[in-house]
């Protein structure tokens, strides 16, 4: 089955404690993105990433990292996390180009104690 | 500054009614629309989209429908379902930044309960 896998599904975890947070697709799609919901704000881009070893920055990137080794991976750091960043947030990949065919994990539950 | 607003945080329909949920757009340059829709503990997943050479797309019980000079667009269902019951999320691609990222701008969602 084609999908993206996001773990874990909930987190929590105390400030300033680096945590990962893993996105996995099966499509050989190119382009992965990061973004996180919030209430009242709805989806807003942290991260995107369009080819192994090709990142870049999207609208909230402060306090995140990200890396594409592979071409199926493409993890969301937080090296000290705040409790600002406590979110839902979304992993999502598609073929460049291929816009309709966003598809979304399941998203990660993350609070920042 | 939100690009793309949706003004309606929640709506509540009829079984058997029809849904209207509405988004409104700032930037004339977007080119490509789409709707969106999650369910609880859920990803997003696409639901339709539309161009901006278009006025209307229909598929099957749902229809966007694009006024650019308004920058506004809609999504009907028709008849709702309790199982349209979800957040609905609309986005747009900017082709002078979209095009070449994917990058898609969402709106802050409208949370549709249809009632039985």
């Amino acid at each position: 089955e084609a999908q993206v896998t996001q773990n874990p599904r909930y987190l929590i975890t105390v400030t300033g404690k680096k945590l990962t947070v893993t996105c996995s697709q099966n499509m050989n799609h190119e382009y992965m993105s990061w973004y996180r919901q919030d209430p009242g704000l709805g989806l807003r881009q942290i991260y995107y990433s369009m080819n192994v070893e090709v990142t870049d920055k999207g609208d909230v990137p402060e306090g995140y990292k990200v890396s594409r080794k592979e071409k199926r991976n493409f993890p969301l750091i937080l090296e000290s996390p705040s409790p600002n960043q406590t979110s839902l947030y979304f992993c999502a990949s598609s073929l460049i180009g291929g816009i309709n065919g966003y598809t979304f994990g399941s998203g990660t539950r993350l609070t920042v104690v | 500054d939100q690009q793309v607003k949706q003004n309606s945080p929640s709506l509540s329909v009829q079984e058997g009614r029809i849904s209207i949920l509405n988004c409104d757009y700032t930037n004339s340059m977007f080119d490509y629309f789409l709707w969106y829709k999650k369910y609880p503990a859920e990803g997003p997943t696409f639901l339709i989209s539309i161009s901006s050479i278009k006025d209307k797309n229909e598929d099957g019980r749902f229809t966007v429908f694009l006024n650019k000079s308004a920058k506004h667009l809609s999504l009907h269902i028709v008849p709702s379902q309790p199982g349209d019951s979800a957040v609905y999320f609309c986005a747009a691609l900017n082709p002078k930044t979209g095009g070449a990222t994917n990058k898609l701008i969402f709106g802050t969602g409208t949370l549709l309960a249809v009632q039985p």
